[in-house]
């Protein structure tokens, strides 16, 4: 089945810094998502792109769907301590049998100490 | 407030005990979804329901079944659970937003521990 690879699998961020995190997929997607989960909670959703090529921001994240619709990446500037999380990409190929997502392994945004 | 209701949030079971997993959402969303997730592997499709009244198999469907009691609920099933089941457990759903939004919304997990 189709297998999203997401990169890098953990990171260590200091307050002010920018991070930025990817996907790549063997597949064709029709969308990208772009997901964060806090301990104890169910992914919640941050950016949506529906086109190849496209570019979109919410606040300090920033959101690339790849021209070849087989990647994405994440930028978050400014990084504050809240945004320690896991961040999930996941990628949809809408059909007749629904919109079913397949996501990646998850980036595990940690605090330096 | 509105959204995605999964219970319990907690649960151990012993090996070859069954169980059930509730979720239900008031969002008059069609599909809902069933997933686990587990260290180092994201999320994994078990089961999901296009529409009230049709079940399809995921990714990670063995050991588990499904059913669409209406629109609002999509239950999942343990016969004998299995150490293996052990894991966190996410309902989604899925609907359309604002701006053409087709993301899931995601229940707070039911973790599954089986002894």
């Amino acid at each position: 089945g189709q297998q999203l690879n997401q990169s890098p699998q953990s990171m260590f961020i200091q307050e002010g810094e920018d991070v930025s995190m990817n996907c790549t997929s063997s597949s064709i997607f029709n969308t990208w998502l772009w997901y964060k989960q806090d301990p104890g909670e169910g992914p919640v959703l941050l950016i949506a792109l529906y086109k190849a090529g496209e570019l979109t921001s919410n606040g300090r994240l920033t959101a690339q769907f790849g021209i070849t619709r087989k990647d994405s990446f994440l930028n978050i500037s400014a990084s504050i301590p809240s945004d320690v999380g896991i961040y999930f990409c996941a990628g949809q190929l809408s059909s007749a049998a629904g919109n079913k997502l397949t996501f990646g392994g998850g980036t595990r945004v940690l605090v330096k100490p | 407030n509105a959204g995605v209701t999964q219970t319990p949030k907690f649960q151990v079971l012993k090996t070859g005990q069954s169980m059930t997993l509730q979720c239900a959402q008031d969002m008059n969303h069609n599909s809902m979804y069933w997933y686990r997730q587990d260290p180092g592997m994201g999320l994994r499709l078990i089961y999901y329901s296009a529409s009230e009244g049709t079940t399809d198999k995921g990714e990670v469907p063995n050991g588990y079944n499904v059913s669409r009691l209406n629109k609002r609920e999509f239950s999942l099933r343990l016969e004998s659970a299995a150490p293996s089941q052990t894991s966190v457990y996410f309902c989604a759903s899925q609907g359309q937003g604002a701006g053409g939004n087709y993301g899931y919304t995601f229940g707070s997990g039911t973790r599954l521990t089986v002894v």
